[in-house]
C-alpha cells in the first residue's frame, strides 16, 4: 500500500533552533495537510495545500511557522525559532479529489518534536 | 468554539460486546463525516465515512449512524475485539471547503479480553 512518508520520526532540539519537518505525499494525491497533536488536544489543522498552492494556513502561527511545497513530492513545515510550546506530534496527510470532493485523508506516522 | 466534539475521552468494553462512540457537531454546513482509528506511534487511518444524504453506513463490524437533526453521529463496533483498542477520531467536512476536515479530540477505546 502507498503511504505518506514523514521525516524525521523524532526530533529533539533546543529552544531557538530551526526545525524542518518533511513529508512525501502519496503519488497522485493533490492535497496535503499539516496537523499538530498535543497531549490534551485532537488534531489541529495548521495548513493545507491543493495542487501545491497554499489554501489555508490560518491555523499556523505566522511569526515562526512556515509551510511550503517545493514540488509535488515534498512538503515542508519549518519552525524558526522553535519554542518549548511547539513540542507535539506533527502529522502530514495527503488526499485526492476535486475542489468540492470529500475524500479520506491518508496520514503519515508523524514527527514527534521535543523542544527543550 | 469547537465544531466537532467527542465528549467521552475514553470507553472500556468487554470483548464481544458492542462499542458505541459518539460525536456531536455544530456547523450545519458539514455534509460529510469520517471516522479514523489511531494506534500509538502511528498516524490515523481512515475507517468509515457517511454522507449527509444517508443516515447509516455499514462496513463489516463497523456501522456509522447519522442524525442530522440532532447534529450527532455514532460509530458502532460489533462485536468488539481487543485489536480495536485505539483512539477513534470523528471528523467532519463540508463540500465547500476543499476537502478540509475538522477533527474531534478523540475517544480512547479499550476492549478487554
Amino acid at each position: 500500500d502507498a503511504r505518506v512518508t514523514q521525516t524525521p520520526r523524532h526530533k529533539v532540539t533546543e529552544m531557538g533552533q530551526e526545525v524542518t519537518m518533511r513529508c512525501q505525499p502519496i503519488l497522485g494525491h493533490n492535497t496535503v495537510f499539516w496537523y499538530r497533536q498535543t497531549m490534551m488536544q485532537g488534531l489541529e489543522l495548521l495548513a493545507y495545500f491543493r495542487n501545491r498552492a497554499p489554501l489555508d494556513d490560518s491555523g499556523m502561527p505566522k511569526d515562526r511557522f512556515s509551510a511550503e511545497m517545493p514540488d509535488a513530492t515534498l512538503a515542508t513545515l519549518k519552525i524558526q525559532p522553535s519554542e518549548p510550546r511547539d513540542s507535539a506530534v506533527y502529522f502530514c496527510a495527503s488526499g485526492k479529489g476535486a475542489l468540492n470532493s470529500n475524500q479520506p485523508q491518508h496520514f503519515g506516522d508523524g514527527t514527534r518534536l521535543s523542544i527543550l | 468554539d469547537q465544531q466537532v466534539k467527542q465528549n467521552s475521552p475514553s470507553l472500556s468494553v468487554q470483548e464481544g460486546r458492542i462499542s458505541i462512540l459518539n460525536c456531536d457537531y455544530t456547523n450545519s454546513m458539514f455534509d460529510y463525516f469520517l471516522w479514523y482509528k489511531k494506534y500509538p506511534a502511528e498516524g490515523p487511518t481512515f475507517l468509515i465515512s457517511i454522507s449527509s444524504i444517508k443516515d447509516k453506513n455499514e462496513d463489516g463490524r463497523f456501522t456509522v449512524f447519522l442524525n442530522k437533526s440532532a447534529k450527532h453521529l455514532s460509530l458502532h463496533i460489533v462485536p468488539s475485539q481487543p485489536g480495536d483498542s485505539a483512539v477513534y477520531f470523528c471528523a467532519a467536512s463540508g463540500s465547500t471547503n476543499a476537502g478540509k476536515s475538522t477533527f474531534g479530540d478523540g475517544t480512547t477505546l479499550t476492549v478487554k479480553p
